[in-house]
């Protein structure tokens, strides 16, 4: 199984709703990642957890909040979003090894009102 | 190459003929490159790796090179396939561990040509 799952798949947000993205996997794997992508860019990294504990915070704003409950699941929490922040954004894991392939779920497409 | 705007790079291919998608890195620490292929409306999926002591290697049909000396990456797709129609990302990995860090270049589109 080298399936990352994220739900929902799509999601529509007031700029005063909170909602949450959740990510999934079983393979094991101790990294999780999110990233955001804009249309016809690359992926952006947000935030990294290793371990369950958040190792790198790439300068994302307050109003991105994630969550690593368990080695399985990682969350993103959203509170106060503005329009520029809709986008797909990205769930990856990474078993840990330094050149272990990141495995990405296929996103949840967001978009803030 | 290198977005203008809103515009991804394209590369226009044939079916049958082999396709070359270009990628230039920027940090020489960089010790491990990752190309990913990304549909429409879906995550991107890996397609082969390559590790900074080796500057080939061949998978199913893909071959990557990797030029330490001018910070260059290539993927090459021998008999390019519809189904081969996708953006390309190249990505380059920064550090270890927890601080692990991949970072994409800014894609390439391939369009197969039936």
């Amino acid at each position: 199984d080298t399936e990352v799952t994220q739900t929902p798949k799509h999601l529509v947000m007031g700029m005063t709703n909170k909602k949450s993205l959740k990510c999934e996997q079983h393979m094991g794997h101790r990294a999780m990642y999110w990233y955001k992508q804009k249309a016809k860019k690359p992926p952006e990294l947000m935030f990294v957890y290793s371990y369950e504990k958040l190792s790198i915070n790439e300068s994302v704003p307050s109003r991105f909040s994630p969550e690593c409950p368990n080695s399985s699941l990682l969350n993103l929490h959203l509170h106060a979003l503005q329009p520029e922040d809709s986008a797909l954004y990205l769930c990856a894991s990474r078993r840990g090894g330094d050149t272990d392939t990141q495995y990405f779920g296929p996103g949840t497409r967001l978009t803030v009102l | 190459g290198e977005s203008v705007g809103l515009h991804l790079p394209t590369l226009s291919v044939q079916e049958g003929d082999n396709s070359i998608i270009n990628c230039a890195y920027s940090n020489s620490a960089s010790d491990y490159f990752i190309w990913y292929k990304q549909e429409s409306g879906k995550g991107p999926q890996f397609i082969i790796d390559i590790r900074s002591n080796m500057d080939k290697r061949q998978g199913q049909r893909v071959t990557v090179l990797l030029n330490k000396t001018v910070k260059h990456l290539s993927l090459q797709i021998a008999a390019t396939q519809p189904g081969d129609s996708a953006v390309y990302f190249c990505a380059e990995n920064i550090g270890s561990g927890g601080y692990q860090k991949v970072t994409f270049g800014t894609g390439t589109k391939l369009q197969v040509i039936p």
